[in-house]
This record gives C-alpha cells, sequence and structure tokens, in this order.
C-alpha cells in the first residue's frame, strides 16, 4: 500500500511570492490533515479536509489556504509569503471516521525555504 | 498558550537501559493522547496511543502511563534500542461531535541511545 506523497519535497521562494503543495493520502483514506513544523513551535495544526470540505482549523492566518479534490487529494497554499513561513509542512492521512483515533499517517513533508 | 508541553528537549539513555519521556498537558477536554516518532528527513510515524478512559497500555517495550489528575502522560520504552534514537512527539486530541479533531502535539524529545 502506497503511503503518503507529499510534493514538491523541497523548494525555495522569496517574500511576497505564492507557494502551493500537493498531498496524495493512502488510497481509501479521506481525511488530510496538514501540519507545519518549526524548531520553536514544533507541529501546528493548520486545517483537515474529509470529502472535500474543511471541517477544522488551526490558528493561522487566512494567507494559509486549502482545498481537497474528489480523489482525497489536497492542496495547500500559502499566499505572500514571509521569512517565518520557512518550516517542513506535513500532511497526513486518516480514514477520517467518526471514531477519532487520532492515528494519522503522515508524508516526508515538503521543506519551503523563503528567502 | 502551549497545551501540551515536553518540557525535556533531549534525552540521553544507555542502551538496554529504561527510557521515560514525559508529557504534561492543561487543556481538561483532551481525552486521547498520542506517542509518534520521528526521524530526520522522515514525517512522524505513530508509535502508541492511550485513550481517557485507561491509565495503561502498552504494546511491546512501549508502554504509555496516563495519569488524568496530573495531567500527565508519560512513554517508557524498555529495553532501549539505538533504533529508538528519534524525535518523540506527545500529542492530544479532543473528541467533537463532527469527527476528526486536529492534534495537538508537542515541541518533541529527542531520544539519544548511547551504546
Amino acid at each position: 500500500k502506497a503511503g503518503v506523497t507529499q510534493t514538491p519535497r523541497y523548494l525555495i521562494k522569496t517574500r511576497g511570492q505564492q507557494v502551493t503543495l500537493s498531498c496524495s493520502p493512502i488510497s481509501g483514506h479521506r481525511s488530510v490533515s496538514w501540519y507545519q513544523q518549526t524548531p520553536g513551535q514544533g507541529l501546528q495544526f493548520l486545517f483537515e479536509y474529509f470529502s472535500e470540505t474543511q471541517r477544522n482549523k488551526g490558528n493561522f492566518p487566512g494567507r494559509f489556504s486549502g482545498r481537497q479534490f474528489s480523489n482525497s487529494r489536497s492542496e495547500m497554499n500559502v499566499s505572500t509569503l514571509e521569512l517565518g513561513d520557512s518550516a517542513l509542512y506535513l500532511c497526513a492521512s486518516s480514514l477520517g471516521t467518526k471514531v477519532n483515533t487520532g492515528e494519522l499517517f503522515f508524508g516526508e513533508g515538503s521543506r519551503l525555504t523563503v528567502l | 498558550d502551549q497545551q501540551v508541553k515536553q518540557n525535556s528537549p533531549s534525552l540521553s539513555v544507555q542502551e538496554g537501559r529504561i527510557s521515560i519521556l514525559n508529557c504534561d498537558y492543561t487543556n481538561s477536554m483532551f481525552d486521547y493522547f498520542l506517542w509518534y516518532k520521528k526521524y530526520p528527513a522522515e514525517g512522524p510515524t505513530f508509535l502508541i496511543s492511550i485513550s481517557s478512559i485507561k491509565d495503561k497500555n502498552e504494546d511491546g517495550r512501549f508502554t504509555v502511563f496516563l495519569n488524568k489528575s496530573a495531567k500527565h502522560l508519560s512513554l517508557h520504552i524498555v529495553p532501549s534500542q539505538p533504533g529508538d534514537s528519534a524525535v518523540y512527539f506527545c500529542a492530544a486530541s479532543a473528541k467533537s461531535g463532527g469527527g476528526a479533531d486536529g492534534l495537538t502535539f508537542g515541541k518533541g524529545t529527542h531520544l539519544i541511545i548511547q551504546p
């Protein structure tokens, strides 16, 4: 069974630009969550999508957005990039059923550097 | 305001001995707790979890203990092996009526197993 796939793995952008990251979940998983990992803040929840709908959202500004497609693949977008957006962006998938065990399957992440 | 705290950024343990990683939380609504393990350049992988209705859960060399009154949980690894060297994240979730909530992660503890 293929794991969670994130693309691109590494990218460099400059301040003010925008970026789109992609995530393909494990086959059959309908929930996709996004997390930001930075050395100072650890892993912080961005948002979660289930059946193409944003079901939960963390405490991030509106510059961070996402969407999910009918095949459960998800994208997240960050507009007007700031230096502080440099981080590892992790995508995680799960079955997403109501009985939430919290067990997530993470991808390897997309490392974003903002110059 | 950090709701899940791992106060030890790093921990060094001799191979074969017990490793004890600690985690404290402040949100009394948390009712499910998980530990994730992360190697460099990889996404976190689920290790073990515990529901708030239990005070202990064991899986092979890994045992998680939950003390609800103290809002404290710990992960015990016995015996510690070199492959256990990784960053360990404590995470918590509060079940809502709708389904999967974002996990709240601690900042992680870097466990180093010395030969």
